[in-house]
């Protein structure tokens, strides 16, 4: 299976706009690359996903380098209700898009 | 968006006695659902996939005779921890597939077990 790796935290000030990033070198070209955050004592929540092009929604912006071997999630202007764990998964179309959750990165928003 | 729901949020039991947590998809129907475990500071851990009509598949190191799933309907499926020990004390989150283009994953709120 295809693994991500990201930073374990990264903290960021209110109000500023934040970028959290995801290498996933071997990436196929079938894979899509998933954000979920889960905020504490929750289920996870999606957040965006996306194949290739660059992507945007009422939550968050997925930037997808060139070659797809990084990504980065964009909140726009983090809040204190951001603060999560958030996951960069990569789902492999034919298996039916199976999650499999890494370790995610903790982002901290301080006031 | 697609709702899911999870019964109990929470629930305390007994060493040895058997617990049951059911996960409902509200306003889609699924014909998947996935079972995790989460232990505290630890990522979400893969338990089962459960399809309706047919047999849950486990996951490597999952028993299958001490959590039970049964998948009955289109919208619940459940899953029972029998014989609870303490170490099974966790968090408990299932999810849902809706059929789409690329098959949306739905979370519910997860049920937090303590084994006393």
């Amino acid at each position: 299976d295809a693994k991500t790796t990201q930073p374990n935290s990264m903290e960021s000030n209110e109000e500023e706009p934040v970028h959290l990033p995801c290498n996933h070198s071997t990436i196929s070209g079938t894979d899509y690359i998933h954000w979920y955050r889960q905020l504490p004592s929750q289920g996870p929540e999606y957040v965006i996903h996306g194949l290739t092009s660059n992507v945007n929604n009422r939550m968050a912006s997925l930037a997808i380098a060139e070659d797809r071997k990084s990504s980065t999630l964009i909140l726009h202007r983090a809040t204190l209700r951001d603060a999560a764990v958030y996951y960069c998964i990569l789902t492999v179309r034919n298996a039916g898009n199976m999650l499999t959750f890494g370790g995610g990165t903790r982002l901290m928003v301080k006031p | 968006g697609a709702v899911v729901s999870q019964h109990p949020s929470r629930v305390i039991c007994k060493s040895g006695t058997s617990v049951k947590i059911e996960c409902r998809s509200l306003d889609f129907q699924a014909t998947t659902m996935f079972w995790y475990r989460q232990f505290p500071k630890q990522s979400l851990m893969l338990m089962a996939t459960s399809n309706e009509g047919s047999k849950a598949t486990y996951e490597q190191g999952v028993e299958k005779d001490k959590f039970l799933i049964n998948h009955a309907s289109l919208t619940l499926s459940t899953l029972t921890v029998t014989s609870a020990h303490p170490e099974d004390s966790s968090f408990y989150i299932c999810s849902a597939r809706r059929t789409s283009s690329y098959n949306e994953q739905f979370f519910g709120p997860g049920t937090r077990l303590t084994v006393l």
